[in-house]
């Protein structure tokens, strides 16, 4: 079983609408939870980092994370076509000397058609 | 601010030759930068650890022999595939962190695509 489970999609869905990405994790370690976007043939950008338990808002994205079932979502209101890109979740465990370490799910392809 | 430069973007090299693959942080100091290996649809696998002027932590089925890592600096890391194979061909992509324990976050470079003949 990998630690890290994402659905890789493809997911396709109208401008306008809302897109909901999750992922799901074994490893009670992971503390730390990040949403990554990637286009294609370029690096990955941090979309949302968050550490709590609960919803984190920034624009038309919102983080959750649900510790307790070890699950994260991330969601996107109001998408446009320039949301299409690959989603990544990834998760880092809070200490010892690999605390930068990502684990990254496999990642879901998103795209939103006009 | 926090960006991160890679060079070459794009390689493409004959099999048996040797490629260099630089990672910089333009704007802060990185602790630690870190090589992902990326396969067309799959997602970033993880291949060595390095902190400036140390050797770095190879993940499990990294030949550490073929990917040698230098950390010259706080904002160069350099990755040399030697003796590349068709095999190798592969997106590689850095990152560069910078921060505490409690407060680290990660940047990553935009990768380099590697084609093997």
């Amino acid at each position: 079983q990998k630690e890290v489970e994402q659905d890789p999609g493809p997911l396709s869905v109208p401008e306008g609408a809302i897109v909901s990405l999750n992922c799901t994790y074994s490893n009670s370690a992971f503390q730390y939870f990040m949403w990554y976007r990637q286009y294609s043939r370029k690096g990955p950008e941090l979309l949302m980092y968050t550490y709590s338990s609960g919803n984190k808002e920034d624009g038309r994205f919102t983080a959750q994370v649900d510790k307790s079932s070890k699950y994260i979502s991330l969601f996107i209101r109001d998408s446009q076509p320039s949301d299409s890109a690959t989603y990544l979740c990834a998760m880092k465990n809070a200490g010892g000397t690999s605390y930068g370490k990502l684990t990254f799910g496999q990642g879901t392809i998103l795209t939103v058609h006009p | 601010g926090a960006v991160v430069s890679q060079h070459p973007s794009w390689v493409i090299c004959k099999s048996g030759t040797s490629v260099k693959i630089e990672c910089r942080s333009l704007d802060f100091q990185a602790t630690t930068m870190f090589w992902y290996r990326q396969f067309p649809k799959q997602s970033l696998m993880l291949m060595a650890t390095s902190n400036e002027g140390s050797k770095a932590t190879y993940e499990q089925g990294v030949e550490k022999d073929k990917f040698l890592i230098n950390h010259a600096s706080l904002t160069l890391s350099t990755l040399t595939v030697t003796s590349a194979h068709p095999e190798d061909s592969s997106f590689y992509i850095c990152s560069a962190g910078t921060g505490t324990r409690f407060s680290y976050e990660q940047y990553f470079g935009p990768g380099t695509r590697l084609t093997v003949t």
